[in-house]
């Protein structure tokens, strides 16, 4: 069964716009919540992470919202501009089990100029 | 510095073919990972090794997927009598860290379409 559900499955935004992207997951033992971007015809990249003890973590324009007790987080990419365009991946790992990150299925972005 | 370089890029096989896919990690990582991407879907675990040794085979679908790290640096993914429902992009991705391994650090990829 799919560990991290992510919605939408795709997002069109003006340029300018904040396009969130959501996801939720049931086991409590991850405390590694990464987002990754992903280009066409290339791997997946590292954008930003958060643990949970934070709420929130902000690197540039790309801001990661944590919800502990929800067990829900999201990404919010601020002043959004045609070369976000790309499918964007959450993850999450549990540091004490499973070596392996598991990913959501992954949202299609498209930034319209 | 060099990434994480797999090859090859594309890779075309007969149903029944068996087929090999390399891995090249950044250089010292100690960690490594194949997951697997199907068209429109988020990579799937499939193998992970610490070294030469392989610590998890958990995701590998079934016993046509055999990987190898012999040295602890190149690794191969092997595919024996390939079915339709290998197609997928076949990822690496390596990690200096031995424990957590939280940034993974992934290839291009190798798009592999069984016909």
């Amino acid at each position: 069964q799919q560990q991290v559900k992510q919605s939408p499955q795709s997002l069109i935004v003006q340029k300018g716009g904040i396009p969130i992207i959501n996801c939720a997951y049931e086991n409590t033992a991850f405390d590694y919540f990464p987002w990754y971007q992903q280009f066409p015809g290339k791997g997946p990249a590292l954008l930003i992470a958060i643990r949970p003890d934070v709420s929130e973590k902000k690197e540039g324009r790309f801001t990661i919202s944590f919800n502990k007790s929800a067990k829900q987080f999201s990404l919010h990419i601020m002043d959004s501009q045609p070369g976000d365009s790309a499918t964007y991946f959450c993850a999450a790992k549990d540091q004490t089990g499973a070596n392996n990150l598991f990913f959501g299925t992954g949202t299609r972005l498209t930034v319209i100029p | 510095g060099a990434g994480v370089s797999q090859s090859p890029r594309y890779k075309v096989a007969k149903r029944g073919q068996d087929v090999a896919l390399r891995c090249d990690p950044i250089s010292g990582h100690v960690s490594l990972f194949w997951y697997q991407q199907a068209l429109g879907q988020g990579p799937e675990f499939l193998t992970y090794f610490q070294n030469e040794a392989q610590l998890d085979k958990s995701g590998l679908p079934s016993d046509r997927f055999f990987a190898e790290r012999p040295e602890g640096s190149v690794s191969t993914l092997k595919i024996q009598r390939t079915q339709q429902e290998d197609s997928a992009v076949y990822l690496c991705a390596s990690s200096p860290e031995e424990d957590y391994q939280e940034t993974q650090y992934f290839g291009p990829g190798t798009r592999l379409l069984v016909l």
